[in-house]
């Protein structure tokens, strides 16, 4: 089975910087996803990581240690529009096409 | 229309009725997704079809019944639910199954579904 741990909530100003983490417990760890998700709207993906290391896209960047089960998800010159649920989802070889996800993070964005 | 598309986006049914939820996806993908997300709890995997062919199905109750015509739609069908199955019910889909770069899962708007 997997077991997937993200913080519920953070907050944080605009412009400054947040940092999500993901622990998660998997057999045959195969990748692992971002989605941002505003409230009553789809998740939209972010960022996908199998390889230890950072990648970044813009202003936003993910990072994976494989050994550690622990991933990242680093929000910088936060907006308001960055206010949103940010969920971490794991995929294993063990389940063709299950994406596993965690509860999701809800980051508030104050003035 | 683009991307996944979702219909109804809100529905209120009784426990007795019959309905069905429709999912279409304008992306020429090979693997569709049905999702549950109750509030504060994590998205929950319902069934993934790849090639029109089930490949998934996670402990679903009997009450939903999947249909998958083409790779294009998807249906959720739902009978004598209960008001615990009231959630958001969301659709993707992906390239194939197979996690890997660039084949990613793109959501629907999802239906709001409330059990009376």
């Amino acid at each position: 089975g997997q077991n997937i741990d993200q913080p519920t909530e953070m907050t944080a100003t605009e412009g400054a910087i947040v940092q999500i983490n993901c622990t998660y417990q998997t057999s045959g760890f195969n990748g692992l996803f971002w989605y941002q998700q505003h409230a009553g709207e789809a998740p939209t993906f972010l960022s996908y990581n199998v390889l230890d290391g950072l990648e970044e896209k813009g202003r936003f960047s993910s990072f994976l240690s494989r050994s550690k089960g622990y991933s990242y998800l680093l929000l910088k010159e936060l907006q308001m529009k960055d206010s949103a649920s940010y969920l971490c989802a794991v995929t294993s070889t063990d389940s063709w096409g299950k994406f596993q996800f965690g509860a999701g993070t809800q980051v508030v964005v104050t003035p | 229309e683009t991307g996944v598309t979702q219909t109804p986006r809100h529905l209120v049914m009784g426990m007795t009725n019959k309905k069905s939820l429709k999912c279409e996806q304008h992306l020429g993908h090979n693997a569709m997704y049905w999702y549950k997300q109750s509030a504060k709890k994590p998205l929950e995997l319902m069934f993934v079809y790849s090639l029109e062919e089930r490949v998934e199905n996670n402990s679903v109750p009997s009450r939903f019944s999947p249909e998958c015509p083409n790779s294009s739609h998807l249906f959720l069908h739902l009978h004598t639910l209960q008001p615990e199955d009231s959630a958001l019910y969301l659709c993707a889909s992906s390239q194939d199954p197979a996690p890997r770069p660039g084949n990613e899962q793109f959501f629907g708007p999802g239906t709001r579904l409330t059990v009376l």
